[in-house]
């Protein structure tokens, strides 16, 4: 198990409304990624948090942002909430930016469900 | 553009069996290549990686090889285990200085039986 910790495990919410999930980092660790998982599909990158500030971005809409804390702990903020952003949601953290040396470490992810 | 195609699943095997889960990549440059198993309730693991073009990755009696003229890292193991069911799933980094940007495949369903 890694010390990866996200929260809620599960979450109901319905077109238009706001959502915030949450992750707790590894200790040690400064950096964090997101991932949306949609059911039988490979999880896709929604954007990275490094020392606070956004470190790259996938191909997501500006409705999804983002927000690391000073304790590396990071938010995940979705707007105008789609039945397509039904999906698990993982939060990944590592240490250094991503060097090539480090390991990622995945949380088991919030599942969403849009109704 | 950057891509990982994965063969569709499941794969059913029985104990003992040989394993291999066949991963091709689209990418420019030099990318980073990894597997990734999911088991059931579980967030992402990485099992092995490979960074650069003949290297080998392994884990747990799991290997891969970085294959650049085939554009290819198929994932292969001797003989599986029922606890090896899950799902797997290659990826990659196109960028070698921030490997936590990864493009992954869509992810290949391993049931094992007794």
């Amino acid at each position: 198990e890694t010390g990866v910790t996200q929260s809620p495990t599960h979450l109901i919410k319905t077109r238009g409304q706001q959502v915030t999930l949450r992750c707790s980092s590894q200790s040690g660790h400064n950096t964090v990624s997101w991932y949306q998982q949609a059911l039988g599909q490979g999880p896709q990158f929604i954007f990275q948090y490094y020392r606070e500030e956004e470190n790259g971005r996938g191909n997501f809409p500006p409705r999804f942002s983002g927000l690391q804390f000073p304790n590396y702990s990071s938010e995940l903020n979705v707007n105008a909430l789609e039945l397509d952003d039904s999906a698990l949601y993982l939060c990944a953290s590592s240490g250094q930016g991503g060097s090539t040396n480090e390991k990622l470490f995945f949380g088991s992810g919030t599942q969403l469900s849009v109704l | 553009g950057n891509s990982v195609t994965q063969m569709e699943g499941p794969v059913t095997l029985s104990e003992e069996a040989f394993l291999t889960i066949n991963c091709t990549y689209t990418a420019t440059g030099y990318p980073s290549l990894f597997w990734y198993v999911q088991y059931p309730g579980e967030g992402l693991q990485l099992l092995l990686k490979a960074t650069k073009a003949d290297d080998k990755g392994s884990n747990k009696g799991f290997e891969a090889t970085y294959r650049k003229e085939t554009t290819s890292f198929h994932l292969e193991k001797g003989s599986v285990q029922v606890s090896d069911s899950a799902v797997y799933f290659c990826a990659l980094s196109p960028s070698p200085y921030n490997t936590d940007k990864l493009i992954f495949g869509t992810g290949t369903r391993l049931q094992v039986f007794p």
